[in-house]
């Protein structure tokens, strides 16, 4: 299956600022997500974004979606040292409830 | 605890030889998947079963079979191992007609 691109590959910042990662997809959608991995763990859903919706917060997570550049970005606000992990997107492809995934965004958080 | 758990969390084994992971959640969910992560970190689909019924089956090797007993549970068997197939491999499940996944915390194999 196609994977959608993720930007940058890795990030790192210093604790308390934010961390921007930006993913582009290739296909129409209903829906995108972002996930967090943490080291050694398996992936933890964070947020969904619907195609009719352009922005949608969570906590410090902030998730825009532009459908007509067919891409999306997933703002951290105030970042935390905690929130070192891998970060991906995920597109839906329309039918099974199957999946593209993103390569993966790898952000480290410096205290 | 309600989770998609996984085991064995290692498994270190020689070529040629044949290995099966198991897979339980216990969140009431009606799909599951196998995902293999490589060492890149590029999640790939296997596997989805729906209600014990195979529905997606990605190109992988007949070496590959899983197999769903109920839909609690989605056990993947893996004959002749080879050293291609060292990875991390992930369980995961969703509620009827919903994206979010959910996944278990991953079997690392080393195949030597």
């Amino acid at each position: 299956s196609q994977q959608g691109e993720e930007d940058p590959q890795a990030l790192s910042i210093q604790e308390g600022e934010n961390a921007t990662m930006n993913c582009s997809y290739k296909t129409s959608i209903n829906n995108l997500q972002w996930y967090r991995q943490n080291s050694g763990r398996g992936l933890v859903h964070l947020i969904l974004i619907r195609s009719n919706e352009r922005e949608k917060h969570s906590g410090r997570l902030r998730v825009t979606l532009d459908t007509s550049k067919k891409s999306s970005s997933l703002l951290i606000t105030a970042s935390r040292a905690a929130d070192t992990a891998s970060y991906f997107c995920a597109t839906d492809a329309g039918s099974n409830y199957q999946l593209i995934w993103g390569a993966g965004t790898k952000l480290i958080i410096k205290p | 605890d309600t989770a998609v758990s996984q085991t064995p969390k290692y498994l270190v084994t020689q070529m040629g030889n044949d290995k099966s992971i198991k897979c339980e959640q216990n969140l009431g969910h009606d799909t599951m998947y196998w995902y293999k992560q490589d060492s890149k970190k590029f999640l790939k689909i296997m596997f989805s079963y729906n209600n014990k019924e195979l529905i997606i089956n990605e190109t992988v090797p007949n070496r590959f079979s899983p197999k769903s007993p109920d839909k609690a549970h989605l056990n993947l068997h893996i004959n002749s191992l080879e050293l291609g197939d060292s990875a991390v491999y992930f369980c995961a499940s969703s509620p009827p007609g919903r994206y979010e996944q959910y996944f278990g915390p991953g079997t690392r194999l080393t195949v030597t």
